[in-house]
């Protein structure tokens, strides 16, 4: 089994609709994180959380919303989807040595019409 | 401002020769480097990392070279096989800034020529 799995693989969506993306993982890992991939570019932090009560923005949170809602369990929210958030969603983890490296599920395809 | 720079968005190399994938950075409070290997429909997987007090770190077929006063790093894969063709992001941290996260060059598509 995966140990970091994500919810949806693949989505399509219109514009205005509210939509969650999920992340699991199995490896007991303090620290979770989203980025976002846009083709020919490379991963972009959304937010991150070093735990359960901590979460931070990276350097794109505008337009998106986070909860942890354990250490295990890591989502993502775009309240209003919009055309330009199309794009390959990444969730990873990592230990809390910042000399570590993280871990990515397989990724979520969204596509916003 | 891009931080972390892969210049070339492609690299083709022949089986058996060696592959050099380059990345320059511009933060000098960059003091991790790592690279991470990708393909398609699959997440990004960490291949090999150096800490910015050494200037080599080896791995099997996989060697990272790291010059601190040009802010450069490299990749160098010997002998390079088919199963090796992929993206290859480099990524940076800063390990006491206050974002925990990676800061990610563009990619560089590696294609292995049989």
């Amino acid at each position: 089994d995966a140990d970091v799995t994500q919810t949806p693989r693949n989505r399509i969506t219109k514009t205005g609709k509210r939509i969650m993306l999920e992340c699991s993982q199995t490896k007991g890992h303090d620290r979770m994180y989203w980025y976002r991939q846009d083709p020919g570019l490379g991963l972009q932090l959304i937010y991150y959380s070093f735990d359960v009560k901590d979460i931070n923005k990276g350097e794109i949170s505008d337009g998106y919303s986070v909860s942890r809602q354990a250490q295990a369990k890591f989502s993502l929210s775009l309240e209003s989807a919009i055309p330009n958030q199309t794009a390959l969603y990444f969730c990873a983890t990592s230990s809390s040595d910042p000399y570590n490296e993280q871990f990515f599920g397989p990724g979520t395809r969204l596509t916003v019409l | 401002d891009q931080q972390v720079k892969q210049n070339s968005p492609s690299l083709s190399v022949q089986e058996g020769r060696i592959s050099i994938l380059n990345c320059d950075y511009t933060n000098s409070m960059f003091d991790y480097f790592l690279w991470y290997k990708k393909y398609p429909a699959e997440g990004p997987t960490f291949l090999i990392s150096i800490s910015s007090i050494k200037d080599k770190n080896e791995d099997g077929r996989f060697t990272v070279f790291l010059n601190k006063s040009a802010k450069h790093l490299s990749l160098h894969i010997v002998p390079s096989q088919p199963g090796d063709s992929a993206v290859y992001f480099c990524a940076a941290l800063n390990s006491g800034g206050g974002a925990d996260g990676l800061t990610f060059g563009k990619g560089t598509h590696l294609i292995i020529q049989p």
